[in-house]
């Protein structure tokens, strides 16, 4: 069961910018860092932020992190047909001693 | 070229076991941990939990434990998931990942990077 909360789904026309939302508590994203994955139809997830807001290499810099208080967002400026995807946020969860994830965002670009 | 490469389907019946395999290469196993994540069919992404590949102490996600029993073959770069008493429910794609570090000297987090190409289990009489 997820304890991070996303919308199901965002979507944009091509050069907008979408942003995705992932909520969470105290115990997970309030004290701990916030990591986005993106996972295609098909295919296993792929990091796409690390650390609230740090791009892995190779991560276009369209795609942007942020996190305030219990809650942290994923930008995609600039939206393009290639970044339709599914993403899905995790963070630490204390109370858990594990992994927790977002119910996952689809992202569709109109 | 780190990979990770994941045995193939399986169907089994309920109440059975299934020991997934994820064979490691392009980096040296035994300096990082590997980790477990499910995927039910349209559902979203589960932890299961991971292990460490060098001191082979393992951590499972709570709702796991007493199923779930991870394992290396450091020989071979290899890592093992089984998991026992299966239910319908256990009906999921299972991804292995490595457990990478990432971010700057006194920052360093630990990243799911790369994922293996994942394995379906299906689970039905």
């Amino acid at each position: 069961q997820s304890v991070l909360t996303q919308p199901p789904s965002a979507s944009g026309t091509p050069g907008q910018t979408v942003s995705i939302s992932c909520s969470g508590s105290n115990s997970n994203i309030g004290r701990n860092y916030v990591y986005w994955y993106q996972q295609f139809p098909g295919t296993a997830p792929k990091l796409l932020m690390y650390s609230n807001n740090q791009r892995p290499s190779g991560v276009p810099d369209r795609f942007s992190g942020s996190k305030s208080g219990t809650s942290a967002s994923l930008a995609i400026s600039g939206l393009r047909s290639e970044d339709e995807a599914d993403y899905y946020c995790t963070a630490w969860d204390d109370s858990l001693n594990g992994y927790v994830f977002g119910t996952g965002t689809t992202v569709t670009v109109l | 070229q780190v990979k990770l490469v994941q045995s193939g389907s399986e169907l089994k019946k309920p109440g059975s076991s299934v020991k997934i395999s994820c064979k490691a290469s392009g980096y040296s196993f035994g300096n990082n941990a590997i980790t477990w994540v499910r995927q039910a069919p349209g559902q979203g992404l589960q932890w299961m939990g991971w292990m460490n590949s060098n001191t082979g102490k393992s951590l499972y996600a709570q709702g796991f434990t007493g199923r779930l029993v991870f394992s290396l073959d450091t020989s071979t770069g290899t890592a093992f998931v089984q998991i026992s008493s299966l239910k319908s429910d256990d009906t999921a794609m299972y991804y292995c990942a490595r457990v990478a570090i990432a971010g700057v000297p006194d920052d360093e987090v630990y990243v799911f990077d790369p994922w293996g190409q994942g394995t379906l289990v299906t689970v039905s009489s």
